[in-house]
């Protein structure tokens, strides 16, 4: 079974450009979770989707959406890009909202000059 | 918010010594999860304990949680190079706000050293 798959891998923006990161999680898996790993704050929840619904929202700006295709793959979008924003974005992928087991992908380590 | 504190965030030892890792929170979770992550990669499950002062072995790794549900530790008996890495701890709200929602610790840099 593949694992969750994540693109692009590296992304360098620039500050006040919006980005767009994708996710395709596991066959079968309708849930989908986004995380934001940076050093000084470490691993931080975004938000989860589940059957096209957002179920669950961290404390994020409203910069920062998402969503969630019919075939439960996801998007996340961030908007006006800051410098602060550069970071690993984590993809996980589960059976259901809130399950034990999270799935992660690699990540996308985006970049904001 | 729901934190949860880590520590040590660095550790590093020589192969064959023993360590443990601890996370620590005022709030009480419903589980609590421990993550392994190298680098280029995403965290991978090691273990979820759910039941207050559960405890689970993997190999030579034993995963505690506290009798209240606010706190666990991982202790790695033996340790060695492949044992290099990244530890994560995670809990899962119980309720509220952060009902359902992953708060993870800050994590601990293990390196092992031949």
């Amino acid at each position: 079974k593949a694992g969750v798959t994540q693109t692009p891998r590296y992304l360098i923006k620039t500050r006040g450009q919006q980005v767009t990161l994708s996710c395709s999680p596991i066959s079968g898996h309708r849930s989908v979770s986004w995380y934001q790993q940076t050093p000084g704050q470490g691993l931080q929840f975004l938000f989860e989707y589940f059957s096209e619904t957002q179920r669950n929202k961290g404390n994020f700006p409203g910069r920062f959406s998402g969503r969630q295709f019919s075939n439960s793959r996801s998007e996340m979008n961030v908007s006006t890009l800051e410098l602060g924003d550069s970071a690993l974005y984590l993809c996980a992928s589960s059976s259901g909202v809130g399950a034990d087991t999270q799935y992660f992908g690699p990540g996308t380590r985006l970049t904001v000059l | 918010t729901q934190l949860l504190e880590q520590s040590p965030q660095f550790l590093s030892i020589q192969e064959g010594e023993n360590l443990t890792v601890y996370c620590n929170s005022s709030s009480v979770f419903s589980s609590l999860q421990w993550y392994r992550q190298e680098p280029g990669e995403g965290p991978v499950l090691l273990v979820t304990v759910v039941t207050g002062g559960e405890v689970k072995k993997l190999k030579r790794l034993t995963f505690q949680f506290g009798d209240a549900r606010k706190d666990s530790s991982l202790h790695i008996t033996a340790a060695q190079p492949g044992d290099t890495g990244l530890y994560l701890c995670a809990g899962k709200g119980a309720g509220g706000t952060s009902y359902g929602k992953l708060t993870f610790g800050q994590g601990t840099i293990l390196t092992v050293h031949p």
